[in-house]
């Protein structure tokens, strides 16, 4: 299956920071999600973008498909944004064969101190 | 709008024991459903999904089943449990069909399963 690579695997920052998070893959893609997980586990989608820049608050992201990354941003960065960010993928050579099948990469744990 | 509920929270069940976890999605109708695996260090692996009643597809064997025997219902089961089967497991949901509005995935809050 496709490859989800997530860098860095660690991030601390102080609070008002700025990040950048970075999800490379191996293969095309259809579907591309990030998630933040806190630290009860509780996983929210954040962005749908297999392509293309969206923002949301303080949070934006940019997937460059041609280039098999996507960067996910995260401005002035606030104690209630630490927690496991992920990425997931869909690779088009398993659109039709198997449904909805996300790849996740292994994460970035960012921890925002005060 | 659309909830997903997931229980139990945390559950410890011994080695050999039988499991059963429950999903269940309201507000939407014939939702693809999911269930994953999240071990120590962090990554989801998928473990079954689902696209209507009755229907299951398993990603890995492994000592786990699923059922779907309502519409916005999905279980995860084990005849005997192992140590092995220890880990977070989240139930996910996504609406049918392609395209930005149906592909997000929606995670339910996880059960914590401990085989001791």
């Amino acid at each position: 299956g496709i490859q989800v690579e997530q860098s860095p695997p660690d991030l601390i920052l102080q609070e008002g920071a700025n990040s950048t998070l970075r999800c490379n893959f191996s293969d095309s893609v259809n579907n591309l999600q990030w998630f933040h997980q806190n630290p009860w586990g509780q996983l929210i989608n954040l962005f749908y973008i297999p392509s293309g820049t969206k923002q949301n608050g303080r949070l934006s992201a940019t997937t460059v498909a041609t280039e098999r990354y996507s960067l996910l941003y995260i401005s002035s960065s606030q104690t209630t944004d630490s927690g496991v960010y992920f990425c997931a993928v869909e690779g088009m050579a398993d659109r039709g064969s198997t449904l909805g099948r996300l790849y996740f990469g292994r994460g970035t744990q960012l921890t925002v101190w005060p | 709008s659309q909830t997903i509920h997931q229980w139990p929270a945390t559950l410890v069940q011994p080695v050999g024991s039988p499991l059963s976890l429950e999903c269940t999605v309201e507000g939407t109708s014939n939702p693809n459903l999911y269930w994953y695996r999240q071990a120590a260090g962090r990554g989801l692996q998928l473990l079954f999904y689902s696209v209507g009643i009755g229907q299951i597809s398993s990603e890995v064997p492994q000592n786990l089943s699923a059922s779907r025997p309502q519409d916005r219902q999905f279980i995860l089961s084990s005849k005997k449990l192992l140590l092995s089967d220890s880990g977070f497991y989240l139930c996910a949901w996504s609406k049918r069909g392609w395209g930005p509005t149906n592909e997000k995935l929606f995670f339910g809050s996880g059960t914590q399963l401990s085989v001791l």
